[in-house]
């Protein structure tokens, strides 16, 4: 198995541009997170998916932010316009449901907003 | 919400067992204890977990109290590679505090 496969590794961009990151999970995988880690506020969880459909995206900080899961094997965290402050590790993880199982994670993508 | 409480930091020699103790007095009965750690720029990546009984695998075990208010993992010989960030966390919450930086001394 592969493992959670994310998208770029490393994304460096200047600010009000567009970022798209991407993630696929695990094979068999039923449910989807998206976290940011920053020295500040630590590992943080955005939004989670479960069968595809978005379930509590309460932790997606703005607007700018948004996340989509059209199929099984697919995830896109979007950021538009990015700014200095977005620049983060941003990790997706998977597992076989939403809390009741273990998450593996994928290995990040380092995003530098300059 | 059940929240977690960890040490910041703990030194351990290589080849000792190295304790790193989590307290999660607010737990509910039916939410699980999870420990993840994170090595430097990795995602985070699964140790174990467990609800009441004490729980072994290949890389770690976990002792819960009766009371299910704390918990301990234990690596049994810790190497150099075990230098990381472990988290413990409750199952329902899922909210990766800061974790405790373990540092595996030579």
């Amino acid at each position: 198995d592969a493992g959670v496969i994310q998208s770029p590794r490393h994304e460096v961009t200047e600010m009000g541009q567009e970022v798209t990151l991407r993630c696929k999970p695990i094979s068999g995988h039923n449910s989807l997170f998206w976290y940011r880690q920053t020295m500040m506020r630590g590992l943080e969880l955005l939004i989670y998916f479960n069968n595809n459909v978005p379930i509590d995206d309460s932790g997606m900080p703005e607007d700018r932010f948004s996340a989509k899961m059209p199929n099984a094997s697919f995830s896109t965290l979007k950021i538009q316009p990015s700014e200095p402050r977005d620049s983060a590790v941003y990790f997706c993880a998977s597992s076989f449901a939403p809390w009741t199982d273990t998450q593996y994670f994928g290995p990040g993508t380092r995003l530098t907003v300059l | 919400d059940a929240k977690t409480t960890q040490p910041p930091s703990m030194d351990c020699a290589e080849g000792r067992a190295a304790n790193l103790p989590c307290n999660h007095s607010t737990i509910s009965g039916n939410e699980y204890v999870y420990w993840y750690r994170q090595i430097h720029s990795q995602g985070p990546q699964y140790i174990i977990h467990g609800l009441k009984n004490n729980e072994t695998n290949e890389m770690a075990s976990l002792i819960i109290t009766e009371d299910r208010k704390s918990s301990t993992l234990i690596l049994p010989h810790a190497t150099l590679r075990d230098t990381a960030v472990y988290y413990c966390i409750v199952r329902l919450e899922f909210t990766f505090g800061k974790g405790t930086h373990l540092i595996i001394q030579p």
